[in-house]
């Protein structure tokens, strides 16, 4: 069965400063996406960045980028220029789009992300 | 265009009681999820659904559980009777369909519904 692990339950980071979020995984299939959702309190979750297993170049949007190393089965967040707005709990998910795929996210235990001015 | 939007936002009973919890999803969307994320612990899939057809209850707890998508629109997430570990937030997304050479990659939530059983 696949997992989704965030070791950390907090992390903080001053505004304008770059902070990284860990997420680990375990699966046994090569056809997958990895995706980094945000929560903001009281707000729906978005998603920030997708990977796609097969691609080894890295996810970029704008202020935030993966370093997906697919061998170590890890996948973090890096959060640069951190701003105020992007306080909020994030979840790294994986979906299978191999045999196992069903549709559904695995998620990971979240990381509150606490910005500081 | 509208969200995927969820009703209520708070509920509070009792335990013993029943409470149906509803999501609208975006309109189009064929898929519609149900996840629930208990006490700070990771969000867990509950059930898919397909249009009106479900496609994978297998993360559902037990049979006090009851979900519908009625006419493939709207879903309602019955708990009857509540049980005090039923206590949580309750997400529900939804995702294009997906067919030959297409992938949907992207799913949209809701903002949850906190469940608190007392």
């Amino acid at each position: 069965a696949q997992t989704v692990t965030q070791s950390q339950p907090e992390m903080s980071v001053q505004e304008a400063e770059t902070v990284t979020l860990s997420c680990t995984y375990d699966t046994s299939e090569s056809d997958y996406y990895l995706f980094w959702y945000k929560q903001p309190p009281s707000r729906q979750m978005i998603l920030v960045i997708r990977q796609e297993a097969y691609k080894q170049q890295n996810a970029t949007e704008n202020r935030f980028s993966v370093n997906f190393q697919k061998a170590a089965k890890s996948f973090s967040l890096k959060i640069s220029d951190s701003q105020l707005g992007d306080a909020a709990m994030y979840f790294c998910a994986y979906r299978s789009y191999g045999s196992s795929n069903t549709g559904k996210l695995i998620f990971g235990q979240g990381t509150t992300l606490q910005v500081k001015p | 265009e509208a969200g995927v939007t969820q009703f209520p936002s708070h509920s509070v009973i009792e335990k013993g009681q029943t409470v149906t919890l509803r999501c609208d999803p975006i309109s189009g969307h064929d898929n519609l999820y149900w996840y629930r994320r208990v006490m700070g612990k990771e969000i867990k899939f509950l059930l898919h659904f397909v249009k009106e057809s479900k496609q994978d209850e297998s993360g559902m707890p037990n049979n006090r559980f009851l979900a519908e998508r009625t006419g493939g629109t709207y879903s309602t997430l019955k708990v009857q009777p509540a049980e005090l570990e039923d206590s949580g937030v309750y997400f529900c997304a939804s995702s294009q369909k997906e067919g030959k050479g297409f992938r949907t990659t992207e799913a949209f939530f809701g903002q949850g519904t906190r469940l608190t059983v007392v």
